[in-house]
């Protein structure tokens, strides 16, 4: 695609409920990362992915936060029991090799 | 102490200036250099990327790192109104790990 694209770009949610966010990447990029934005804030690693690999998570706040890449290029975050400190715009980006980060526009999550 | 530490400001400029917008950083690793421009309600967008020591030029920008003083600048000249825009400067030891990002500058060019 033209772009990374993340759906929806907004998302409410009523506490304890669980919400799953998606990520397409742009097709062909190997490297897959998924941040949280605070208000005001930068960007904070939560996640990356390498074609399907998991290979850094540490960046994931709690157990309720879960992210998978079955197949290489749709990526899902899912976090389970939200919580009111959840509320955040959670970013995909994805790069090839050696290039820089390519960031779709986020999903505004708020958590009522 | 955070990776990387980047004035919030705001900043506030006529139309016309020079802008100059820096980060510092505490880990000597870090040898890829990135700015991005972020307009409200949409994702950072890549302005500039640089590997290690030197300038880099594109068109009204120019970008800075000197790793000597773990430091980096970008510079945005003729300033326009649409460069109003949060600036968020990113680094990282290698290009498959993590990207550390500042917290933004927020920039706001008067006509």
């Amino acid at each position: 695609g033209a772009g990374v694209s993340q759906s929806p770009r907004y998302k409410v949610a009523k506490r304890g409920q669980d919400v799953a966010l998606r990520c397409d990447p742009i097709s062909g990029h190997v490297s897959l990362f998924w941040y949280q934005q605070a208000l005001g804030q930068g960007p904070e690693f939560l996640t990356y992915f390498q074609n399907e690999a998991q290979l850094d998570k540490s960046g994931l706040p709690s157990d309720r936060f879960f992210a998978e890449r079955p197949e290489g290029s749709v990526s899902t975050l899912k976090i389970q029991r939200t919580q009111q400190e959840d509320s955040a715009v959670y970013l995909c980006a994805s790069s090839f090799r050696t290039s820089p980060l390519h960031f779709g526009n986020g999903t505004r999550l708020t958590v009522t | 102490q955070k990776e990387v530490e980047q004035d919030p400001g705001p900043l506030s400029v006529p139309e016309g200036a020079i802008v100059s917008l820096n980060c510092t950083y505490s880990n000597s690793a870090f040898q890829y250099f990135m700015w991005y421009r972020q307009y409200s309600r949409k994702g950072p967008e890549l302005l500039m990327y640089t590997y290690s020591s030197g300038n880099k030029e594109d068109g009204r920008f120019t970008a800075q790192v000197d790793k000597s003083s773990k430091y980096i600048s970008l510079f945005i000249r003729d300033s326009q109104p649409s460069d109003s825009a949060t600036y968020l400067c990113a680094m990282s030891a290698n290009t498959g790990n993590q990207f550390y990002f500042g917290t933004g500058t927020s920039l706001t060019v008067i006509p």
